[in-house]
């Protein structure tokens, strides 16, 4: 089947980095997005992932490997506003459809 | 530049009623997705609207069905509504070569008794 892990809770202080990990099962992968989600509201598309490497945006960066099934988010100088939950997103061969993880919720403290 | 907006922002239903729930693309977008997202949980593809076609459906019973008009914008109809059905209805648009990046609505709670 197809099915992305990630850590259900992270917890970082302020100014901190944190990394949040997705592990990935999917036939015919193509690419790995990250959205970000605060309560109550709408994903925001934050990076996306295709080839292999780190993919940097401001304090966000994103990296892939493709041979492990790996990518990660990597969130730097963190921000009382960064709590939030972030869900990894696997687009297939294909396929129009993204697969979403269960997301993994950061909570940053003082 | 509007964003993707979506109506009703909240709609409580009985078992076994119709819904339909709307959704405007961001402007220059001309494919609109559907999600199903319970609370603590990541979005599940419902389907996905191009040219007015479903393009591609997720594991979701026929229930649930769609329509695209020739202004990009979309409507969700799910018909004898389950309990089960409670959750955010997400709607996402895109342009057709970038699916990857997605734009998501602030979503429709639907409620079932």
């Amino acid at each position: 089947g197809q099915s992305l892990e990630q850590p259900s809770e992270v917890t970082a202080v302020e100014g901190a980095i944190v990394q949040i990990n997705c592990t990935y099962q999917t036939s015919g992968f193509y690419g790995l997005s990250w959205y970000q989600q605060h309560d109550g509201g709408a994903p925001t598309f934050l990076s996306y992932n295709a080839l292999d490497g780190l993919e940097e945006t401001g304090r966000f960066s994103s990296f892939l490997s493709r041979s492990d099934s790996y990518g990660y988010l990597l969130l730097q100088e963190l921000q009382m506003k960064d709590s939030a939950s972030y869900f990894c997103a696997a687009r297939m061969d294909s396929s129009y459809k993204l697969i979403f993880g269960s997301g993994t919720r950061l909570l940053v403290r003082p | 530049d509007a964003g993707v907006t979506q109506s009703p922002t909240h709609l409580i239903k009985t078992r076994g009623q119709q819904v339909t729930l709307r959704c405007s693309p961001k402007s220059g977008h001309d494919t609109v997705s559907w999600y199903q997202q319970a609370l603590g949980q990541g979005p599940q593809f419902i389907f996905q609207y191009y040219e007015e076609e479903e393009r591609q459906r997720g594991n979701f019973p026929d229930r649930f069905s769609g329509h695209q008009f020739p202004n990009y914008s979309s409507e969700l109809n799910v018909n004898a509504l389950l309990l089960g059905d409670s959750a955010l209805y997400l709607c996402a648009s895109s342009d057709d070569r970038s699916s990857y990046e997605q734009y998501f609505g602030p979503g429709t709670r639907l409620t079932v008794t």
